[in-house]
């Protein structure tokens, strides 16, 4: 398994334009999670799925940030619109629930100008 | 709700000095405990986790972490970094039951000097 894919690994957009991050999770694993990293904030969780259910949005910032799940392949993060403030790295990371472990994607690196 | 407190922000270390970085979680539940590491540039990697047995964990490359559960805490340690171990560490602490949310502190920067 080739692991968390995320895509872009880097992007770059103008302020007010929307942006959509892209997450292929482990096959199998049920539980995934949105996290955002800052130097102020360090990792916050924004949202994360179980089966493909949405189960706690509520580190999801602002009414700008959706994440759907439409299929236990791919998930997605959107901001629409993006602000500078929005700048940072976005991780999706996978769960099984018979496992202990998250395992992370190599991340999002989000620079809104 | 759970959180984690990470009390040491940056710490500045030489080669061969020990290392104990501080976490503390609030959750009165049966939890799960996870020391991950994020080298620059990199995604977050597990070092070691807790979920039952015994209290002293051991990791990889040499790090151990010890649970002690009236303090709720989960310390991590190495007798002797090295300068690799350069990264940020983040604890994390999941539900043992239910959905099992992960929740991490803000991480400690750790430079290693040679």
């Amino acid at each position: 398994d080739a692991g968390v894919i995320q895509s872009p690994r880097h992007e770059v957009t103008e302020m007010g334009q929307e942006v959509t991050l892209r997450c292929k999770p482990i096959s199998g694993h049920d539980y995934l999670f949105w996290y955002r990293q800052t130097m102020m904030r360090g990792l916050e969780l924004l949202i994360y799925f179980n089966n493909n259910v949405p189960i706690d949005d509520s580190g999801m910032p602002e009414d700008r940030f959706s994440a759907k799940m439409p299929n236990a392949s791919f998930s997605t993060l959107k901001i629409q619109p993006s602000e500078p403030r929005d700048s940072a790295v976005y991780f999706c990371a996978n769960k099984d629930s018979g496992d202990t472990e998250a395992f992370f994607g190599q991340g999002t690196r989000l620079t809104v100008v | 709700a759970q959180s984690v407190s990470q009390h040491n922000h940056h710490v500045i270390l030489s080669e061969a000095a020990s290392l104990e970085l501080g976490c503390n979680y609030s959750y009165g539940g049966t939890v799960n405990l996870f020391w991950y590491v994020q080298y620059p540039g990199q995604h977050l990697q597990l070092l070691l986790k807790y979920f039952s047995g015994d209290p002293l964990v051991k990791g990889i490359k040499g790090f151990e972490a010890e649970f002690i559960k009236s303090k709720f805490s989960f310390n991590l340690r190495k007798p002797s970094v090295q300068w690799s171990d350069t990264a940020e560490y983040f604890c994390a602490v999941s539900e043992n039951t239910g959905f099992q949310k992960l929740v991490f502190g803000t991480g400690t920067r750790l430079l290693v000097s040679p």
